[in-house]
């Protein structure tokens, strides 16, 4: 069956710093595969989208990487800000299925 | 626009009863999925649709209803409820594949 798994449940950091997120899958082969921040109590919201042909996408702060022979995506934040802490979520969807995946999600918080 | 509103944002119920969560939308997007959120965990897709009068079950469909009889409007109906549906649950739209889905801000819902 189709599995994702991000890399850990939280990851805190110092601000300033460059946060990586990780999100590997298994049995699946995505056309794409995007980011997204939910904050407590809130939905996600969409921050980056890269595609199967694409290596690399940024986006200010934020860069993420895209490898399908390793099955593995990693989310950059760049000079981390004690307001990137968030609960960070990677989703992969299929070429025509029009339905997603996520991952559980990643909580990162960056100390002052 | 107002993008993806949901009804209600917290609802109690007991054992058995039965209720519809509201979704609506005014971007005028062909996708719309339905997502419960389980306490440190992901968002795993009940049901989605693909346009008006199409519908297709997601990950995790039993104990849901929907249908999509406008563009608008996806409607998720609980047909007799349990405690293991206590959950959030959102709603999301998108034009159309690989595009950015935007989220609704969530229905909180207890079963006792």
């Amino acid at each position: 069956s189709q599995k994702i798994e991000q890399n850990s449940e939280a990851l805190n950091i110092q601000e300033g710093k460059t946060a990586t997120l990780t999100c590997n899958y298994t049995n699946y082969s995505p056309a794409y595969l995007q980011w997204y921040r939910q904050d407590p109590g809130r939905g996600p919201v969409f921050l980056l989208l890269i595609r199967e042909n694409e290596k690399e996408k940024r986006k200010e702060r934020l860069k993420v990487t895209f490898d399908t022979t390793l099955k593995q995506s990693l989310f950059h934040i760049t000079a981390s800000q004690p307001a990137d802490s968030a609960t960070y979520l990677c989703a992969l969807e299929g070429t025509n299925a029009g339905k997603s995946t996520f991952g559980d999600g990643t909580t990162l918080t960056v100390k002052p | 626009n107002a993008g993806v509103t949901q009804t209600p944002k917290f609802q109690v119920l007991k054992t058995g009863q039965s209720m519809t969560l509201q979704c609506a939308q005014d971007m005028n997007h062909e996708y719309m999925s339905w997502y419960r959120q389980d306490p440190g965990m992901g968002l795993r897709l009940i049901h989605y649709s693909v346009g008006a009068g199409i519908t297709d079950q997601g990950e995790v469909p039993n104990g849901y209803n929907v249908s999509r009889s406008t563009t608008e409007d996806f409607p998720l109906r609980l047909l007799s409820a349990a405690p293991s549906q206590t959950s959030v649950y959102f709603c999301a739209s998108k034009r159309t594949v690989q595009e950015t889905q935007y989220f609704g801000p969530g229905t909180r819902l207890l079963v006792l």
